[in-house]
């Protein structure tokens, strides 16, 4: 039951420096996002996908790009990281608004330093 | 535009304690809202879903359209009800939720 898998767990980063968190689910869901987590702030989201092929920006994209070739992966790519995006970023996917409940399934997050 | 607000960061209370968790949010249409529970070292994950009305490890809340808000009760706390609770709101993006920004109840022996 591996459900939504997220690597690395952690990576520190330079000013500048590129990098994409993986992101992979064997749910067969058709949406999938990526949130951040920082203190007092909550998740924000920051891109999703309803389907593959399709992705749109959530709240706070910019810095950050994304592409959904297949169902199962959602790669997430930093192309020069910044000391803002030092955070904990999180993985959901979840089933389509007719058949859902409201609930997202979460990877275990990767934590990024960006020095 | 819709926002979840938690207005308290962390929540103490003794073993036993009732506990209220406050969440409000702000949203034009008719909302769907949920709350979130983080343990330690554990994924976040549904804890329960106003439209359900369900009760969830003894938690229970209710949606007050006029007051716009989804406050999460227990009457009795118990040590490992000890997370970080977040309340969340979903919109206008399909599944995609808005979270506040989260509530960390410590309950002391």
């Amino acid at each position: 039951n591996a459900g939504v898998t997220q690597t690395p767990k952690f990576q520190v980063l330079k000013t500048g420096q590129s990098m994409t968190l993986q992101c992979a689910q064997d749910m067969n869901h058709e949406y999938m996002s990526w949130y951040r987590q920082d203190p007092g702030m909550g998740l924000r989201l920051i891109h999703y996908s309803v389907g593959a092929g399709i992705t749109d920006q959530g709240e706070v994209p910019n810095g950050y790009n994304v592409s959904r070739s297949t169902t199962e992966d959602f790669p997430l790519r930093l192309l020069s990281a910044a000391p803002s995006q030092t955070s904990v970023y999180f993985c959901a996917s979840s089933r389509p608004t007719r058949a859902n409940t409201g609930e997202l399934f979460f990877g275990e997050g990767s934590r990024l330093t960006v020095l | 535009a819709q926002r979840v607000t938690q207005p308290e960061k962390l929540l103490s209370v003794f073993k036993g304690a009732p506990v209220e968790l406050k969440c409000n949010y702000s949203y034009s249409g008719s909302p769907e809202l949920f709350w979130y529970v983080q343990y330690s070292r554990q994924r976040l994950q549904l804890l329960l879903r106003h439209i359900s009305r369900e009760s969830i490890k003894g938690f229970t809340a209710d949606l007050n359209k006029g007051e716009t808000s989804f406050h999460l009760k227990k009457p009795f706390a118990q040590e490992e009800d000890s997370a970080m609770y977040y309340c969340a709101l979903s919109g206008n993006a399909g599944n995609m939720l808005t979270f506040g920004g989260g509530t960390r109840l410590m309950v002391k022996p």
